[in-house]
């Protein structure tokens, strides 16, 4: 989507491995957000920010961390990486008046 | 415990037809409704919204129909099309609060 891109697209890696997702927006929109989407469970929020350097958990944070240190880049890191974060991730954005997201087009991450 | 339900994992319907999908939340303090169509290899597309504060919003072929006695919304397309074949998933916001917590989605297939 315009104004928000991820990458990798896609990552196969190991059990174990540390592993670094990137969103880089070029809205300058405040929020920004991960989710994962896995069959059955819809999309649920990992972590978000609102703000530079100002992050927070959501519903499915454990085993995950996030940065933030430049209003357009909001990064998602797997410490030690596990089979059942397989998933599908996305990166989303949205600003002060709107409630809506703008997503991106998602990283499918697979773990053997 | 999951706030926001989407209890048809898919739904067939013909070209021309009425499609209804179903969202019911337990949370009394969301506010705020969306739906978000969802192609394969794609991100979330915002589609329609509706605040609390009204029953009925209405955006070309779609309509979202809000019912807060009874925690539910839906979202009318007429006429369907075989291009809104897609997931379309429901979400809803509480207050100020800038995160979206999403149902698990409904694969609509519109057939020819």
């Amino acid at each position: 989507d315009a104004g928000i891109t991820q990458s990798p697209r896609h990552k196969v890696t190991e059990t174990g491995t540390p592993v670094t997702l990137r969103c880089h927006q070029t809205e300058n929109h405040r929020y920004m957000y991960w989710y994962r989407q896995d069959p059955g469970h819809g999309l649920r929020l990992i972590h978000y920010s609102y703000g530079v350097k100002d992050t927070d958990k959501g519903e499915v944070s454990d085993g995950y961390s996030v940065s933030r240190s430049k209003t357009e880049d909001f990064l998602l890191t797997l410490e030690s990486a596990t089979s059942s974060q397989t998933s599908v991730y996305f990166c989303a954005i949205s600003d002060f008046d709107s409630y809506g997201y703008t997503f991106g087009s998602g990283t499918r991450l697979t773990v053997v | 415990d999951q706030q926001v339900k989407q209890n048809s994992p898919s739904l067939s319907v013909q070209e021309g037809r009425i499609s209804i999908l179903n969202c019911d939340y337990t949370n009394s303090m969301f506010d705020y409704f969306l739906w978000y169509k969802k192609y394969p290899a794609e991100g979330p597309t915002f589609l329609i919204s509706i605040s609390s504060i009204k029953d009925k919003n209405e955006d070309g072929r779609f309509t979202v129909f809000l019912n807060k006695s009874a925690k539910h919304l839906s979202l009318h397309i007429v006429p369907s099309q075989p291009g809104d074949s897609a997931v379309y998933f429901c979400a809803a916001s509480e207050g100020s609060a800038r995160q979206l917590t999403f149902g698990s989605g409904t694969q609509l297939t519109v057939l020819p």
